[in-house]
């Protein structure tokens, strides 16, 4: 067990709709990255938080957001979903520069 | 840009034999990270190794072992007489730590397979 959770663990929804994928860190660690894991694009990574902040930007496409909120946990949101989101979007947490990972939130678009 | 190659798709063994993961990286930085991650078929990502650029010292964890050669950009993994729960896919990432962040770059993996 990493310490990282995430919910929910399976997401199944259509074309078009809107879908928040939450994850908490480990305790005490400050920043927050998202990844996502798909079979064309293999691992890639989203986007990091630090703290509440912004820190780093990857191939986050712009119908997706994220925010960090002060109690540390996170929130992807994807909208206007398309069936080439369909994915595993992990979420993992770092300390002293190790990056635990969470189990992953698959996600399946019809 | 940094990349990482995993040239090894797949990799079929028997039990007991050994098998290296082959990894390749590219970067400038003079400072970077590498790591190995393990994802079973349960599909989580398991981290097994972190070792800095400045240091070339291999690694021995039980069965694991990890063979960092600056000269060559290589960072294999070598387990020892393999086993049936050894089977995965391994990722081997790069990281850069510009500006506090350590986004990492992933290969494409290598599925190991170990057959009883």
């Amino acid at each position: 067990d990493s310490g990282v959770t995430q919910t929910p663990k399976h997401l199944i929804t259509a074309t078009g709709q809107r879908v928040t994928l939450r994850c908490s860190p480990r305790s005490g660690d400050l920043s927050v990255y998202w990844y996502q894991q798909s079979l064309d694009q293999g691992l890639q990574f989203l986007i990091q938080y630090y703290n509440g902040e912004e820190r780093a930007k990857g191939n986050i496409l712009e119908r997706f957001s994220a925010q960090q909120f002060p109690d540390l946990h996170s929130e992807l949101n994807l909208s206007s979903l398309e069936l080439g989101d369909s994915a595993l979007y992990f979420c993992a947490s770092s300390r002293a520069g190790e990056l635990f990972f969470g189990e992953g939130s698959r996600l399946t678009v019809l | 840009a940094q990349k990482v190659t995993q040239a090894q798709t797949e990799i079929s063994v028997v039990e007991k034999e050994d098998v290296t993961l082959d990894c390749v990286y590219e970067t400038r930085d003079t400072t970077y990270y590498l790591f190995w991650y393990k994802q079973p078929p349960s599909g989580e990502l398991v981290f097994l190794i972190r070792r800095n650029s400045f240091d070339e010292q291999n690694e021995i964890s039980g069965r694991y072992s990890w063979n960092f050669q600056k000269s060559t950009s290589s960072f294999n993994f070598t387990i020892t007489a393999s086993q049936v729960v050894d089977s995965a896919v391994y990722f081997c990432a790069l990281s850069e730590t510009q500006g506090g962040s350590e986004k990492l770059v992933f290969g494409k993996g290598t599925k190991l397979t170990v057959n009883p």
